[in-house]
């Protein structure tokens, strides 16, 4: 069965430093989602990718926070300098993308990346 | 604006009992989806169930059901004889047409507990 994959699964660092999440989407999915998720609540979006294009990044801090999709299959997701309050779990979805961007459409996620600033 | 609200927190209940867990959800759309995720320890999403706003059939998945009424905003999930297996935060998801395309909302979720 066709998955998420995201590396790594964990990761300690400390503030300042900068830290960098992978996602591979599952094969032939257009649409491509990062959240990121605070210990006991849902997950939040931070930014929406189209192939390459970005469709909304309304929610990312662009001081600390980069994405990108260069070739619109995997997607890395940046943080320099990590704060404390980054310390989350990210999570990355992708869905079919139709003709309307991300169309109602189920997201599937993968495992997500534990981060931890110390 | 949306919003979706999972009043339980926690529930705790005891192997083989009937749980119901509750989702509100508020949206000025005509059209919109709603989504069910489960989100064991392992932290990974698992997607349920997604129903569109037009389609207010009930729906039966094993020992999984789904009630979905739009005059109270309400998409209920019921777990039929719970196992501990099925132990988890569960996320009730709410999407609709957004200005950059899908605007996807989760509620806080509800943490279950099936105690053996």
């Amino acid at each position: 069965e066709a998955e998420v994959a995201q590396s790594p699964r964990y990761k300690i660092t400390e503030k300042s430093q900068a830290v960098a999440f992978w996602c591979d989407p599952i094969s032939g999915h257009a649409t491509l989602y990062w959240y990121r998720q605070i210990l006991g609540q849902g997950p939040e979006l931070l930014v929406q990718f189209q192939d390459e294009s970005v469709v909304d990044d309304s929610q990312l801090p662009k001081d600390r926070f980069s994405a990108e999709r260069l070739k619109g299959v995997d997607s890395t997701l940046k943080i320099q300098p990590a704060e404390l309050g980054d310390s989350a779990m990210y999570l990355c979805a992708s869905s079919l993308g139709g003709t309307y961007v991300g169309g109602y459409e189920t997201q599937y996620f993968g495992p997500g990346t534990r981060l931890l600033v110390l | 604006a949306q919003k979706v609200t999972q009043a339980q927190t926690e529930i705790s209940v005891v192997e083989k009992e009937d749980v119901t867990l509750d989702c509100v959800y508020e949206t000025r759309d005509t059209t919109y989806y709603l989504f069910w995720y489960k989100q064991p320890p392992s932290g990974e999403l698992v997607f349920l169930i997604r129903r569109n706003s037009f389609d207010e059939q009930n729906e039966i998945s094993g020992r999984y059901s789904w009630n979905f009424q739009k005059s109270t905003s309400s998409f209920n999930f019921t777990i039929t004889a719970s196992q501990v297996v099925d132990s988890a935060v569960y996320f009730c998801a709410l999407s609709e047409a957004g200005d950059y395309g899908q605007n996807f909302v989760f509620g806080p979720g509800t943490r279950l507990s099936v105690l053996p």
